[in-house]
């Protein structure tokens, strides 16, 4: 089964500072590389999305780099806000589309 | 557009009793289903996963079940609930045969067995 590996396991940020979450996978055979933004009491929401042929995604403040050779892909939040508080996901599919999630990274921005 | 709905949206319930969480999908056809669960402050458990209509493929061994008796219909059972069993359920849905489509969540139970 897929493994992915998330880090850090929690972060604080000052409003409008950089927030870097990573996660590294084992698996190369997969084509979709989703981050997920789960707020206390909801189910997480797709936040953005990558696929490994390019290298990088930009959505407003949120970034997703990925390094096909290392395994890895990050999510990167510029001018992090308070409402960004909240605890991330990133994810990998598998076959028949199971999905694996890493273990997540509670982001709390503070004023 | 596409909604899920997944109920009760919190549950107590004691040990040794039975569970039933049920979770729909509307405005789309033949999606893949999944249960996962989520422990106080950790990661995802995939629990269950269905790509059609009495398909059920389970990922943990476990004092838990899950059906599929209609195409955009889950349910998630138990016979005799264990203290370990508590968590936050979330039910999810995605496009099948598209490697690239993301997961829905619904907004889970949060299940305490006391």
């Amino acid at each position: 089964q897929q493994q992915v590996k998330q880090s850090p396991q929690s972060l604080i940020v000052q409003k409008g500072g950089i927030s870097i979450i990573n996660c590294a996978y084992e698996n190369t055979a997969f084509d979709y590389f989703p981050w997920y933004q789960q707020f206390p009491g909801k189910g997480p929401a797709l936040l953005i999305a990558i696929r490994p042929d390019v290298s990088e995604k930009k959505e407003g403040r949120f970034t997703i780099s990925f390094n096909k050779s290392a395994k890895q892909f990050s999510l990167h939040i510029m001018d992090s806000q308070p409402g960004d508080s909240a605890t991330y996901f990133c994810a990998a599919p598998g076959g028949y589309q199971k999905v694996t999630f890493g273990t997540g990274t509670k982001l709390q921005v503070i004023p | 557009s596409q909604t899920i709905h997944q109920w009760p949206a919190t549950l107590v319930q004691p040990v040794g009793s039975p569970l039933s969480l049920e979770c729909t999908v509307e405005g789309t056809s033949n999606p893949n289903l999944y249960w996962y669960r989520q422990a106080a402050g950790r990661g995802l458990q995939l629990l269950f996963y269905s790509v059609g209509i009495g398909q059920i493929s389970s990922e943990v061994p476990q004092n838990l079940s899950a059906s599929r008796p209609q195409d955009r219909q889950f349910i998630l059972s138990s016979k005799k609930l264990l203290l370990s069993d508590s968590g936050f359920y979330l039910c999810a849905w995605s496009n099948r045969g598209n490697s690239g489509s993301p997961l829905h969540f619904g907004n889970g139970t949060r299940l305490t067995v006391t």
